[in-house]
């Protein structure tokens, strides 16, 4: 059945490396969102694309995350240079609409 | 203010017991989802239901939008409905999901 995938599913790296996370959507779906969880934020928007055009990363840090989406196949996150506060579980999810589906989550650790 | 706010924020059950989960919504969200958190991280949609009631196997959800509440109604529990359970709205713009906090809930047989 469909499903958002993400790669890498963990990423331990030391502080100061570049971090890229690798999300492929639902075929079909012609929004993406990355979201960041964390047990003091909970679950909060990063970035929004809607047919690969950025439209909203207000969430984002941007002095050092970035968002694209090279093609509707794959969205990307990169953080550099990573810091240990970046440290959560970053989920992708894709839609058709309002409702969302998301990917199992990339658990970063940043030391 | 608060734009979601999921109660109870705990809740334990015995195997087999029925729970209801509440979500209350300011008037900056709509089409509430409700997705359930697995002890292994993943978030799976349980519903979609921006208003009226649908129901899943022992799962059923009712929002009242007018009312700017949905209730998640879990019968006869299951260890295998532990988790966490999260109700999200999309902001006024329809360009990102407003998350509450979250219900934990805990079944043991």
């Amino acid at each position: 059945d469909a499903r958002v995938t993400q790669t890498p599913r963990h990423k331990v790296t030391e502080m100061g490396q570049e971090v890229t996370m690798r999300c492929q959507p639902i075929l079909g779906h012609n929004t993406v969102f990355w979201y960041r969880q964390t047990m003091m934020q909970g679950l909060e928007l990063l970035a929004y694309f809607r047919n690969r055009a950025p439209l909203d990363d207000s969430g984002m840090p941007k002095d050092r995350f970035s968002a694209e989406m090279p093609d509707a196949t794959l969205a990307t996150l990169k953080i550099q240079p990573s810091e240990p506060r970046d440290s959560a579980v970053y989920f992708c999810a894709s839609g058709r609409g309002y409702e969302q589906f998301f990917g199992p989550g990339t658990r970063l650790t940043v030391l | 203010g608060i734009q979601v706010e999921q109660s109870p924020p705990d809740l334990i059950l015995q195997e087999g017991a029925n729970s209801t989960l509440r979500c209350n919504f300011s008037d900056s969200v709509n089409n509430l989802q409700w997705f359930h958190q697995n002890p292994w991280g993943q978030l799976i949609n349980l519903f979609y239901i921006p208003s009226g009631t649908k129901q899943n196997g022992r799962l059923s959800a009712t929002t009242v939008a007018t009312e700017r509440y949905s209730l998640l109604y879990i019968s006869s529990s299951q260890t295998t409905d532990s988790g966490v359970y999260f109700c999200a709205g999309d902001n006024q713009a329809g360009t990102a999901l407003i998350f509450g906090k979250g219900t934990t809930l805990s079944v043991s047989s």
